[in-house]
Parts: structure tokens; C-alpha cells; sequence
């Protein structure tokens, strides 16, 4: 079965305050991604994970700080966001496979952030 | 680069009906993968369907089946006898071979079944 979680479904926060997203698969993946999505748009990657290392950091502002705890686990550390930093939060994961054309992400449902 | 095209902002399809959603892409690697996901209101991400470029067969998944024509360079979602709960936004995606390379989304195509 193939499940990503990711907790709160929805965070209200205000520009001051300090929040986390996260997000976790029991699936035996090694990879796993955080993506920002606006209305109506694509998902726009934010970051990737692979074996617990960042491997891609889309020059995403240092409000946003990932972490990796394991291979299960990743969390978004949000601290001192802006209005405009409102939107869906998406997390995935895939298996990794060296030549990644055939490697599979399947996300998570999301948490929906609002920053007043 | 990669890039992918989805041309169609938006579809009606009547319920039970086939409908055909639009996806082209363009890349030189001889080696990709591309990939369907449906995205209802809830936002969720839905994986759907998968086609590599060196597979010779079109990838089907239940109702799902792509019709992919690779001279073309295009990878269309069909969806037959289209259910209510089909409306939702589709997005097509692609990524190359090769280690470290990203997923790259097209536009999306919001679809509306009819009863």
C-alpha cells in the first residue's frame, strides 16, 4: 500500500511565529521531497532528500529549514514566513532508483498554510 | 531542457463518456519517464500512470490508459467511462534518466464530468 502522511492538514500562523510541517512514508523509500504549490498551479520542488542527505535545495529562502531525521521522517521547520508564503505544502517520496526515469513519487495530502 | 505542455486549461467530459486529456513534452534524453497524477479539491496528489520511453507497449491502469506516440513526443491520458468522481485537476510530468534529475509538471487540465 503505498501511504505518505503528512501532519497538520491545515496551520494557521502568523510572520512572528515558529511552526513545523511533517511528513512520513513506511514504504522503505530513500528519497523524499517537499514541494510548494499555489492555486491552480504545478508543484514547485523545494527540496530532496535522498539516504537522509539534501541533495537538491531549489535556492528556497532560509525561513524554510528542512530536516531529515531518518529515512522515514522529514520535516519543514517555517520560521518568520510571509503572507505570500501561503499555500499547499506537499511532501513525497520514492524509491531512489539509480536512473530515475522510472522512479515513482507518491505524496502525501498535504498541509494547507495560511500566513496572516 | 525538459518541458512539458498540457494545452488544455480546461475539459467537459458527460459522465460515462471517454475523455482525452492532452501532454506534450520535449527532451533530448533518449531515456525518460512520464507520469500522470490527479489532484482533486481535497489537494491531494494522485499517482496514476507510467510510461517509460523505451517501453513498447501503451502503460494502462483500470480505466486509465496512455496513449503515447513518441515520434510525436506526446503522452495523452485517456480516462473511459468517466465517473463524477473524476473531476479533478490532471497533471502530466516527466523526468529524465539518470541520477539527481527532478520531476518537471506541466500546466495541468482541470476536468469537469457532467451527470
Amino acid at each position: 500500500d503505498t501511504e505518505v502522511t503528512q501532519t497538520p492538514k491545515h496551520l494557521v500562523m502568523g510572520m512572528t511565529n515558529k511552526k513545523s510541517l511533517k511528513c512520513e512514508q513506511h514504504m522503505g523509500h530513500r528519497a523524499m521531497y517537499w514541494y510548494k504549490q499555489k492555486a491552480k498551479k504545478p508543484p514547485e520542488l523545494m527540496f530532496v532528500y535522498s539516504y537522509e542527505k539534501l541533495s537538491i535545495n531549489e535556492s528556497v529562502p532560509s525561513r524554510f529549514s528542512p530536516e531529515c531525521p531518518n529515512s522515514s521522517l522529514l520535516n519543514l521547520h517555517l520560521h518568520a514566513l510571509q503572507p505570500e508564503d501561503s499555500a499547499l505544502y506537499l511532501c513525497a517520496s520514492s524509491q531512489d532508483r539509480v536512473g530515475g526515469r522510472t522512479d515513482t513519487q507518491y505524496f502525501g495530502p498535504g498541509t494547507r498554510l495560511t500566513v496572516l | 531542457a525538459q518541458k512539458i505542455t498540457q494545452t488544455q486549461p480546461g475539459m467537459f467530459v458527460q459522465e460515462k463518456e471517454a475523455v482525452t486529456l492532452d501532454c506534450t513534452y520535449d527532451t533530448s534524453d533518449p531515456s525518460y519517464g512520464l507520469f500522470w497524477y490527479k489532484q482533486p479539491s481535497s489537494g491531494e496528489m494522485i499517482f496514476l500512470i507510467y510510461q517509460g520511453s523505451y517501453d513498447q507497449q501503451n502503460a494502462t491502469e483500470g480505466r486509465y490508459s496512455l496513449n503515447f506516440q513518441k515520434a510525436r513526443k506526446s503522452a495523452n491520458l485517456v480516462i473511459s467511462a468517466s465517473q463524477l468522481g473524476d473531476s479533478a485537476m490532471y497533471f502530466c510530468a516527466m523526468r529524465e534518466g539518470g541520477y539527481g534529475n527532478k520531476l518537471v509538471f506541466g500546466a495541468g487540465t482541470i476536468l469537469r464530468v457532467k451527470s
